[in-house]
Protein backbone atom coordinates (compact mmCIF):
# COMPACT_ATOMS: atom_id res chain seq x y z
CA UNK A 1 0.00 0.00 0.00
CA UNK A 2 1.28 3.49 -0.81
CA UNK A 3 2.02 5.35 2.21
CA UNK A 4 1.66 8.72 3.36
CA UNK A 5 2.62 11.36 1.00
CA UNK A 6 3.70 15.16 2.30
CA UNK A 7 4.91 17.98 -0.02
CA UNK A 8 6.96 19.77 -0.41
CA UNK A 9 9.85 17.44 1.60
CA UNK A 10 11.36 21.29 1.77
CA UNK A 11 10.89 24.97 2.15
CA UNK A 12 12.80 27.90 3.07
CA UNK A 13 10.63 31.34 2.94
CA UNK A 14 10.74 34.25 4.51
CA UNK A 15 9.39 35.54 8.31
CA UNK A 16 5.88 36.73 7.89
CA UNK A 17 5.37 34.95 4.59
CA UNK A 18 2.32 32.55 4.12
CA UNK A 19 3.30 28.82 3.63
CA UNK A 20 1.44 25.86 2.90
CA UNK A 21 1.46 22.29 3.65
CA UNK A 22 -0.22 19.30 2.46
CA UNK A 23 -0.77 15.49 2.93
CA UNK A 24 -2.14 13.10 1.73
CA UNK A 25 -3.27 9.90 4.14
CA UNK A 26 -3.22 5.79 3.29
CA UNK A 27 -6.56 5.12 1.39
CA UNK A 28 -9.16 4.21 3.72
CA UNK A 29 -7.36 6.02 7.06
CA UNK A 30 -9.83 7.73 8.71
CA UNK A 31 -7.59 9.77 10.97
CA UNK A 32 -5.80 11.87 10.04
CA UNK A 33 -2.69 13.85 12.47
CA UNK A 34 -0.81 16.98 12.30
CA UNK A 35 2.60 16.95 14.20
CA UNK A 36 5.38 19.44 14.58
CA UNK A 37 9.25 18.28 15.44
CA UNK A 38 11.61 21.09 16.29
CA UNK A 39 15.14 19.97 16.15
CA UNK A 40 16.19 17.89 19.07
CA UNK A 41 12.62 16.65 20.27
CA UNK A 42 10.09 14.56 19.66
CA UNK A 43 7.16 15.67 17.46
CA UNK A 44 4.52 17.08 18.97
CA UNK A 45 0.34 16.66 18.46
CA UNK A 46 -0.68 20.38 16.28
CA UNK A 47 -4.19 18.64 15.57
CA UNK A 48 -6.00 15.84 14.83
CA UNK A 49 -8.98 14.74 12.64
CA UNK A 50 -11.58 12.05 12.71
CA UNK A 51 -12.72 12.03 8.86
CA UNK A 52 -12.99 15.99 8.15
CA UNK A 53 -14.04 16.93 11.74
CA UNK A 54 -11.35 18.41 14.08
CA UNK A 55 -11.92 17.09 17.04
CA UNK A 56 -8.40 18.09 18.94
CA UNK A 57 -6.68 21.45 18.12
CA UNK A 58 -6.29 21.91 21.48
CA UNK A 59 -2.00 22.60 20.71
CA UNK A 60 -2.57 24.11 17.16
CA UNK A 61 -1.96 28.06 17.73
CA UNK A 62 -4.92 29.10 15.78
CA UNK A 63 -3.38 33.12 15.96
CA UNK A 64 -1.38 32.03 12.86
CA UNK A 65 -2.10 27.95 12.62
CA UNK A 66 -4.92 26.62 10.33
CA UNK A 67 -5.57 23.53 8.95
CA UNK A 68 -8.82 21.58 6.94
CA UNK A 69 -9.42 18.68 5.35
CA UNK A 70 -12.29 18.66 2.78
CA UNK A 71 -13.81 15.41 2.03
CA UNK A 72 -12.34 13.60 5.21
CA UNK A 73 -9.16 12.74 3.06
CA UNK A 74 -6.59 15.02 1.86
CA UNK A 75 -5.64 18.00 4.22
CA UNK A 76 -3.62 21.07 4.31
CA UNK A 77 -1.97 23.03 7.47
CA UNK A 78 -1.11 26.77 6.84
CA UNK A 79 0.66 29.34 8.64
CA UNK A 80 0.06 32.72 8.07
CA UNK A 81 2.07 34.78 8.52
CA UNK A 82 5.15 32.69 9.54
CA UNK A 83 7.84 33.17 12.34
CA UNK A 84 11.71 32.46 13.11
CA UNK A 85 10.00 29.89 15.67
CA UNK A 86 7.76 28.11 12.47
CA UNK A 87 11.01 26.44 11.65
CA UNK A 88 10.56 22.86 12.36
CA UNK A 89 9.64 19.33 10.78
CA UNK A 90 5.94 18.69 9.76
CA UNK A 91 4.81 15.50 9.90
CA UNK A 92 1.34 13.80 9.15
CA UNK A 93 0.34 10.86 10.64
CA UNK A 94 -3.00 8.72 9.59
CA UNK A 95 -4.37 6.04 11.35
CA UNK A 96 -7.42 3.51 10.45
CA UNK A 97 -9.12 4.07 13.28
CA UNK A 98 -8.52 6.81 16.41
CA UNK A 99 -7.30 3.38 18.67
CA UNK A 100 -4.35 2.37 20.69
CA UNK A 101 -4.82 -0.64 18.62
CA UNK A 102 -4.58 1.22 14.71
CA UNK A 103 -1.12 2.16 14.67
CA UNK A 104 0.17 5.61 13.32
CA UNK A 105 1.89 5.34 9.83
CA UNK A 106 3.88 8.82 9.19
CA UNK A 107 4.61 10.55 6.26
CA UNK A 108 8.50 11.86 5.62
CA UNK A 109 7.80 15.22 6.70
CA UNK A 110 8.20 19.04 5.68
CA UNK A 111 11.42 20.32 6.76
CA UNK A 112 10.33 24.02 6.84
CA UNK A 113 12.60 26.99 7.32
CA UNK A 114 12.03 30.12 8.04
CA UNK A 115 14.60 33.48 7.62
CA UNK B 1 0.96 16.08 32.39
CA UNK B 2 1.87 13.17 31.08
CA UNK B 3 5.22 13.11 29.53
CA UNK B 4 8.08 10.74 28.36
CA UNK B 5 11.81 10.75 29.12
CA UNK B 6 14.31 8.90 27.56
CA UNK B 7 18.36 8.76 27.73
CA UNK B 8 20.06 11.64 25.53
CA UNK B 9 22.57 10.36 22.71
CA UNK B 10 24.12 9.72 20.56
CA UNK B 11 24.72 6.06 21.67
CA UNK B 12 27.89 4.65 19.57
CA UNK B 13 28.36 0.96 19.55
CA UNK B 14 30.35 -1.35 17.81
CA UNK B 15 28.16 -4.19 15.54
CA UNK B 16 26.60 -7.13 17.53
CA UNK B 17 26.91 -5.03 20.72
CA UNK B 18 24.28 -5.35 23.29
CA UNK B 19 21.87 -2.26 23.26
CA UNK B 20 20.22 -0.52 26.04
CA UNK B 21 18.20 2.85 25.46
CA UNK B 22 16.25 3.88 28.68
CA UNK B 23 12.32 5.17 28.82
CA UNK B 24 10.75 5.91 31.97
CA UNK B 25 7.17 7.82 31.82
CA UNK B 26 4.92 9.75 34.35
CA UNK B 27 0.94 9.43 33.32
CA UNK B 28 -2.12 9.03 34.89
CA UNK B 29 -3.81 5.20 34.83
CA UNK B 30 -2.58 2.95 32.07
CA UNK B 31 -0.99 3.90 29.08
CA UNK B 32 0.07 2.48 26.07
CA UNK B 33 3.90 2.45 25.34
CA UNK B 34 5.43 2.72 21.70
CA UNK B 35 8.92 2.76 20.40
CA UNK B 36 9.23 4.43 16.73
CA UNK B 37 12.57 4.44 15.01
CA UNK B 38 13.21 6.95 11.89
CA UNK B 39 16.23 5.90 9.75
CA UNK B 40 17.75 8.58 7.98
CA UNK B 41 15.50 10.22 5.38
CA UNK B 42 12.63 8.17 6.18
CA UNK B 43 9.71 9.05 8.08
CA UNK B 44 9.11 7.85 11.52
CA UNK B 45 7.37 4.04 12.00
CA UNK B 46 6.64 1.79 14.44
CA UNK B 47 9.19 -0.54 16.05
CA UNK B 48 6.96 -2.14 18.41
CA UNK B 49 4.46 -1.74 21.71
CA UNK B 50 2.98 -2.86 25.16
CA UNK B 51 -0.27 -1.84 25.93
CA UNK B 52 -0.65 -3.24 29.78
CA UNK B 53 1.74 -3.73 32.53
CA UNK B 54 4.06 -6.58 32.06
CA UNK B 55 3.35 -7.13 28.24
CA UNK B 56 6.79 -7.44 26.16
CA UNK B 57 6.88 -5.77 22.76
CA UNK B 58 9.06 -7.14 20.23
CA UNK B 59 10.03 -6.79 16.83
CA UNK B 60 13.06 -6.92 14.35
CA UNK B 61 14.63 -8.36 17.49
CA UNK B 62 14.36 -5.46 19.51
CA UNK B 63 12.26 -6.05 23.09
CA UNK B 64 10.78 -3.53 25.33
CA UNK B 65 8.82 -4.77 28.68
CA UNK B 66 6.26 -2.56 30.16
CA UNK B 67 7.30 -1.90 33.89
CA UNK B 68 4.48 -0.32 35.84
CA UNK B 69 6.68 -0.67 39.05
CA UNK B 70 9.57 1.50 37.37
CA UNK B 71 7.34 3.31 35.15
CA UNK B 72 9.71 2.07 32.73
CA UNK B 73 9.83 0.57 28.99
CA UNK B 74 13.47 0.19 28.07
CA UNK B 75 14.82 -0.97 24.45
CA UNK B 76 16.90 -3.96 24.15
CA UNK B 77 18.71 -5.53 21.37
CA UNK B 78 21.22 -8.04 21.24
CA UNK B 79 23.00 -7.77 18.77
CA UNK B 80 23.47 -4.31 16.79
CA UNK B 81 24.10 -3.91 13.25
CA UNK B 82 24.74 -1.15 11.18
CA UNK B 83 21.69 -1.46 9.11
CA UNK B 84 20.33 -0.31 13.17
CA UNK B 85 21.44 2.90 12.63
CA UNK B 86 18.49 5.57 13.57
CA UNK B 87 16.88 7.83 16.06
CA UNK B 88 14.61 5.48 18.46
CA UNK B 89 11.65 7.33 20.19
CA UNK B 90 10.09 6.07 23.39
CA UNK B 91 6.21 7.53 23.27
CA UNK B 92 2.93 6.66 25.40
CA UNK B 93 -0.56 7.61 24.58
CA UNK B 94 -3.03 7.79 27.55
CA UNK B 95 -5.32 5.24 28.60
CA UNK B 96 -7.64 4.57 25.18
CA UNK B 97 -6.85 7.42 23.34
CA UNK B 98 -4.50 7.59 20.32
CA UNK B 99 -2.72 10.86 21.14
CA UNK B 100 1.01 9.99 21.60
CA UNK B 101 3.38 11.82 23.50
CA UNK B 102 7.12 11.00 22.27
CA UNK B 103 10.67 11.34 24.23
CA UNK B 104 13.27 13.56 22.80
CA UNK B 105 14.67 10.79 20.41
CA UNK B 106 17.68 8.55 21.15
CA UNK B 107 20.01 8.65 18.37
CA UNK B 108 22.12 4.95 17.62
CA UNK B 109 24.95 4.89 15.70
CA UNK B 110 26.58 1.09 15.18
CA UNK B 111 29.86 1.09 13.51
CA UNK B 112 31.09 -2.00 11.76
Amino acid sequence: EAGVVQSPRYKIIEKKQPVAFWCNPISGHNTLYWYRQNLGQGPELLIRYENEEAVDDSQLPKDRFSAERLKGVDSTLKIQPAELGDSAVYLCASSLRGSVDSPLHFGNGTRLTVT
Amino acid sequence: GDSVTQMEGPVTLSEEAFLTINCTYTATGYPSLFWYVQYPGEGLQLLLKATKADDKGSNKGFEATYRKETTSFHLEKGSVQVSDSAVYFCALSAYNTDKLIFGTGTRLQVFP
